[in-house]
C-alpha cells in the first residue's frame, strides 16, 4: 500500500483563522515531508521530519507550525495565513531521509 | 546553491514516438537521482528512481544517468497521450537528506 493519505483535499480560510492539514501513512516510512506548491511550480520543501524529529526546517515563517505525533501522523497547523499562502500543500514520506518520496493528493488551501 | 535545471517545454511527440526529457545538475556529488510525473490539478507521482552510472528500465521508462556530465534523462518509449503531463526531475544533492526539484518539463502526446 504506497498511499499517503491528505485531509482536508480543500480548505478555504480566514486571514484570523486557526486550521490543521493532517497526513497520514502506514508504509512504516520514518520520513516525513511537507511542500508547498504554487501553479507552475515544483514543490518547495517546507518541512522534514525523521524518526518523529523535525529535521529540517526551510526557513518556513512561524504562521505554519508541524507536529509530528507518531510515526504514521504528520500534521501542519497554520494561524494568520496571508493571502498569498495560498498553494497546494502537500505531504510525502520516504522509508528513510533522502529517498523517493511518495506524495499525497494535497491539500488545496485558499487563504481569503 | 544546489540547482536542478530542466527545459520547462513544452516537449511535443507523436503517439507512438520516444519523448525525452532531460536534467542536468550542479552538485557533482549527487547521490540519487528522481523522476516524477505530475498531472494537471495532481499531486507528483514518483515513477522512476536512479543512483548509478548507467540505464535503468521498466516498462516503457528507461532513465539514464551520467554522472560525469551531471545529467540524468528519461525516455519514455510509445508514447501515449495519457502521458501527457510535466515530468520533475529531482535530485538529493552531496550531503544534503532532502531532494532539489528541478522546475519540470511538460510533455504534450498529440494522436
Amino acid at each position: 500500500d504506497t498511499e499517503v493519505t491528505q485531509t482536508p483535499k480543500h480548505l478555504v480560510m480566514g486571514m484570523t483563522n486557526k486550521k490543521s492539514l493532517k497526513c497520514e501513512q502506514h508504509m512504516g516510512h520514518r520520513a516525513m515531508y511537507w511542500y508547498k506548491q504554487k501553479a507552475k511550480k515544483p514543490p518547495e520543501l517546507m518541512f522534514v521530519y525523521s524518526y518523529e524529529k523535525l529535521s529540517i526546517n526551510e526557513s518556513v515563517p512561524s504562521r505554519f507550525s508541524p507536529e509530528c505525533p507518531n510515526s504514521s501522523l504528520l500534521n501542519l497547523h497554520l494561524h494568520a495565513l496571508q493571502p498569498e499562502d495560498s498553494a497546494l500543500y502537500l505531504c510525502a514520506s520516504s522509508q528513510e531521509l533522502g529517498q523517493g518520496a511518495f506524495f499525497g493528493q494535497g491539500t488545496r488551501l485558499t487563504v481569503v | 546553491q544546489k540547482e536542478v535545471e530542466q527545459n520547462s517545454g513544452p516537449l511535443s511527440v507523436p503517439e507512438g514516438a520516444i519523448a525525452s526529457l532531460n536534467c542536468t545538475y550542479s552538485d557533482r556529488g549527487s547521490q540519487s537521482f528522481f523522476w516524477y510525473r505530475q498531472y494537471s490539478g495532481k499531486s507528483p507521482e514518483l515513477i522512476m528512481f536512479i543512483y548509478s552510472n548507467g540505464d535503468k528500465e521498466d516498462g516503457r521508462f528507461t532513465a539514464q544517468l551520467n554522472k560525469a556530465s551531471q545529467y540524468v534523462s528519461l525516455l519514455i518509449r510509445d508514447s501515449q497521450p495519457s502521458d501527457s503531463a510535466t515530468y520533475l526531475c529531482a535530485v538529493r544533492a552531496g550531503g544534503y537528506n532532502k531532494l532539489i526539484f528541478g522546475a519540470g518539463t511538460r510533455l504534450a502526446v498529440h494522436p
